[in-house]
């Protein structure tokens, strides 16, 4: 079974630049989480998405936006980057509710914003 | 916003030692809780979740433990091995539909 794919894997783009960035889940996952990972702020949520639907949304600023397509593959777009959106990128797929099911990450997009 | 809180945030040991450490979290409302490892250069892997207070979760020679009443969980490695070397996230959650905080995570070093 393929794992957790993630395109592109680096990125570098210019501040008020907007970027998207994919994600396509494992076979069969329904739900697809987004992350920001900072070396400052650690992991964090960005939102959830579970049969086309936003279930969750973590504390980002409405720049940070995403969507899931009919096939559960997902993207997210960041739009007016500032310097601060320099991070690691990842998603995660999981079979059933994110609480209660394992998540299995992707790779990551490593955008960096100059 | 929850507050999860991860000790020692790094720790060297030695090849053949077992180490445990701690991720501490609010109990009220509690659901679920997670532990990743991650390797560096690697993707983040799922070792265990658990959800019941008393819960006890082994998978080779890595261990879980969770107390849900005082807010705890501990992960336990016997006979640590260089290929152990990782950050270990923990990450808590309150409701069958939320979202996971993770922790700050232990950096751990395995030195041969």
């Amino acid at each position: 079974k393929a794992g957790v794919t993630q395109t592109p894997r680096y990125l570098i783009k210019t501040r008020g630049q907007q970027v998207t960035l994919s994600c396509s889940p494992i076979s069969g996952h329904r739900s697809v989480s987004w992350y920001q990972q900072t070396p400052g702020q650690g992991l964090q949520f960005l939102f959830e998405y579970f049969s086309e639907t936003q279930r969750n949304k973590g504390n980002f600023p409405g720049r940070f936006s995403g969507r899931q397509f009919s096939n559960s593959r997902s993207e997210m777009n960041v739009s007016t980057l500032e310097l601060g959106d320099s991070a690691l990128y990842l998603c995660a797929s999981s079979s059933g509710t994110v609480s209660s099911y394992e998540q299995y990450f992707g790779p990551g997009t490593r955008l960096t914003v100059t | 916003i929850l507050n999860v809180e991860q000790s020692p945030q790094s720790l060297h040991v030695q090849e053949g030692d077992s180490t445990n450490f701690t991720c501490s979290f609010p109990s009220s409302n509690f659901y679920a809780l997670h532990w990743y490892r991650w390797e560096t250069a690697k993707s983040p892997e799922a070792l265990f979740v658990m959800t019941l207070n008393g819960d006890e979760k082994k998978k080779g020679r890595i261990s879980a433990t969770l107390n849900t009443k005082e807010g705890y969980s501990y992960l336990y490695i016997k006979g640590s091995q260089p290929e152990d070397s990782a950050t270990y996230l923990c990450a808590p959650t309150r409701t069958s539909y939320g979202k996971l905080t993770f922790g700050q995570g232990t950096i751990l070093t395995v030195h041969p």
